[in-house]
Formats: C-alpha cells, sequence, structure tokens
C-alpha cells in the first residue's frame, strides 16, 4: 500500500510485481524530467529520462509516463527486484544549464 | 556515463570549523555545477547554481557568506561551509551540466556531522 503523511510516502510491493511510482510536477514550462534512484547513503541514480514531446519512454524494465495535462508523472518497474528497493525522485528541468527541481521522493520496499 | 566525484563522501568536525567540499567532474568539461542539500527522509534542496569563473547565483533563504562557492575550472566546483554548526550537519550533493548534454550527472554526494 501507499502511505503519505510526516514521512516519506512508501510504496510497498511483492518481489516479482509490477511497481508504480507516482509523481505529481510543478511547473507547466519544464520541458524535461528524470527519475532518480537514491540509495541509502548515496547520490541519485539516473534511472530514465523523457522530454515534454513524448508521452511514454521505455527502458529495460522500466518504462516512464507523462502527463503534461495533468503535470503528472509515472515510473513504471516491471517484475520489481529487491534491488530496487531505495527512494525515488523525480525532477524536473526547464532548460538546458538549469537546476532541476525535485519531488518529494517514493520510498520503495520490495517485499520477499 | 559521465562521472562526478566529491570529496570526501563523510566528514565530522567540530562546531566553529570550516570545511570544503570539492566536486570534480572526471571525464566532461562542466560549465554548470549545483549544489544541493538533503534533510533526512526530504528531497534534494537546490542550494546554488555556479558557473565556471563567475559568482555563484543563491537560492532564497541560503547565506553566501555561510557557504562559500568557487568554481575555478570547468571540472572543479568547491563548497566551504564556514564555521559549521551542528544544524549545517546534512548530506551535500552536487551535480554537473556540460557539453551539448542535456542531462546532469550527480556526485555520490559528503555527508557533513558538525559536533
Amino acid at each position: 500500500g501507499e502511505s503519505v503523511g510526516l514521512h516519506l510516502p512508501t510504496l510497498s510491493v511483492q518481489e516479482g510485481d509490477n511497481s508504480i511510482i507516482n509523481c505529481a510536477y510543478s511547473n507547466s514550462a519544464s520541458d524535461y524530467f528524470i527519475w532518480y534512484k537514491q540509495e541509502s547513503g548515496k547520490g541519485p541514480q539516473f534511472i530514465i529520462d523523457i522530454r515534454s514531446n513524448m508521452d511514454k519512454r521505455q527502458g529495460q524494465r522500466v518504462t516512464v509516463l507523462l502527463n503534461k495535462t495533468v503535470k503528472h508523472l509515472s515510473l513504471q518497474i516491471a517484475a520489481t527486484q529487491p534491488g530496487d528497493s531505495a527512494v525515488y525522485f523525480c525532477a524536473e528541468n526547464i532548460g538546458y544549464g538549469q537546476n532541476f527541481v525535485f519531488g518529494p521522493g517514493t520510498r520503495l520496499s520490495v517485499l520477499p | 556515463g559521465a562521472v562526478v566525484s566529491q570529496h570526501p563522501s563523510r566528514v565530522i568536525c567540530k562546531s566553529g570549523t570550516s570545511v570544503k567540499i570539492e566536486c570534480r567532474s572526471l571525464d566532461f568539461q562542466a560549465t554548470t555545477m549545483f549544489w544541493y542539500r538533503q534533510f533526512p527522509k526530504k528531497s534534494l534542496m537546490l542550494m546554488a547554481t555556479s558557473n565556471e569563473g563567475s559568482k555563484a547565483t543563491y537560492e532564497q533563504g541560503v547565506e553566501k557568506d555561510k557557504f562559500l562557492i568557487n568554481h575555478a575550472s570547468l571540472t572543479l566546483s568547491t563548497l566551504t561551509v564556514t564555521s559549521a554548526h551542528p544544524e549545517d550537519s546534512s548530506f551535500y550533493i552536487c551535480s554537473a551540466c556540460g557539453g551539448l548534454a542535456y542531462e546532469q550527472y550527480f556526485g555520490p554526494g559528503t555527508r557533513l556531522t558538525v559536533t
């Protein structure tokens, strides 16, 4: 299930199931988005990106969907594995050389 | 992909001392580097934007005299936390942007603990 509160939202899934992590972004001018994975004590690791002229992009076991109408981004992980357990951040960018604005993050816990 | 390193990865210092954190782009020239701060279980918050050869641009609420940023070369930016206090304890992460790539590459982060 998913919980939102004072702590980081958490999504718990069974190993082998698919995971869907959602993100609402803030700036309608944002034209580039990245999903990052962050493991404890480490910097963000690039997973997949998408530009605003696309609504879907697929990588290896991951798919990003972009809905510009409602400013929503999602990350789908197929056949979730224990190694996928981490905090996932979406980040939006309004142009080259500009900083990324990060979402609040979602902790993914993979249950055995 | 491009590699960004940070040094040190972890530092513990006493209150009142200054700490310098280095961010290096190892295989590309970074015209712009960003410094972020991350509190436990929180997202990354931009502190400042650093362009090579010019003064850094600080976000609102970030004290520029407290967090000194120098971007003297296309491969190195430094963040100095001056007169550190326990509330400065945090995870500091840099990212580098350069070349024709749109993407930014993040360093592994530096854990600062001020006692």
